[in-house]
């Protein structure tokens, strides 16, 4: 299993530029989420989703936007890029059942800088 | 005032050294507490989590939590330089909104420990 990937690993836009970041899993897990880590503040949750075609808020949503059409896949969009969505950017996905759905498997993160 | 508190450190540490780790945390519906390890420019990764009060030993690692203080530890005996990473408090509890899909993150502590 490859778990949960990123693309891409490094990326720089300009503000007002428009981007997707792709987030993919193979564990078959129902839940998906998207975190920002910033220094000093921890990861945020951006936005998560409890299976295909739901999703929902979290702590810091505003600038971005989400789908899930399938299972595997949870990109994240960057509507109109500002320098304040500088940030390192992970995705993660858990499972639903037995002890395990409490443990989040992180992505490797991208990151990312807007100018 | 943040939900997660938690010293950035950064904490330096001969090999060997017994090593405790804090957080403290405000919002009494908590009800899972874990520990992330994050090496750097890598996603995290769960090292342990525990379940209301109580201690929770995994090889060199303990993990307490004492809900009536709101204060949970991790304690890495004998540490090793391949322990060097920021360690990163979590916490999620089921009645909020999100549940567990939105976990409260500490801002790290970054920990190094030296030969």
């Amino acid at each position: 299993n490859a778990g949960v990937t990123q693309t891409p690993k490094f990326q720089v836009l300009k503000t007002g530029q428009s981007m997707t970041l792709q987030c993919a899993q193979d564990m078959n897990h129902e839940y998906m989420s998207w975190y920002r880590q910033d220094p000093g503040m921890g990861l945020r949750l951006i936005h998560y989703s409890v299976g295909a075609g739901i999703t929902d808020q979290g702590e810091v949503p505003n600038g971005y936007n989400v789908s899930r059409s399938t299972t595997e896949d949870f990109p994240l969009r960057l509507l109109s890029a500002a320098p304040s969505q500088t940030s390192v950017y992970f995705c993660a996905s858990r499972g639903s059942g037995g002890v395990g759905r409490y443990e989040q498997y992180f992505g490797p993160g991208t990151r990312l800088t807007v100018t | 005032q943040k939900e997660v508190e938690q010293d950035p450190g950064p904490l330096s540490v001969p090999e060997g050294a017994i090593v405790s780790l804090n957080c403290t945390y405000s919002n009494s519906a908590f009800q899972y507490f874990m520990w992330y390890r994050q090496y750097s420019r890598k996603g995290p990764e769960l090292l342990m989590y525990t379940y209301s009060s109580g201690n929770k030993e995994d090889g060199r690692f303990t993990a307490q939590v004492d809900k009536s203080s709101k204060y949970i530890s991790l304690f890495i005996r004998d540490s090793q330089p391949s322990d060097s990473a920021t360690y990163l408090c979590a916490m999620s509890a089921g009645a909020l909104p999100g549940g567990y899909n939105k976990l409260i993150f500490g801002a790290g502590t970054r920990l190094a420990v030296h030969p």
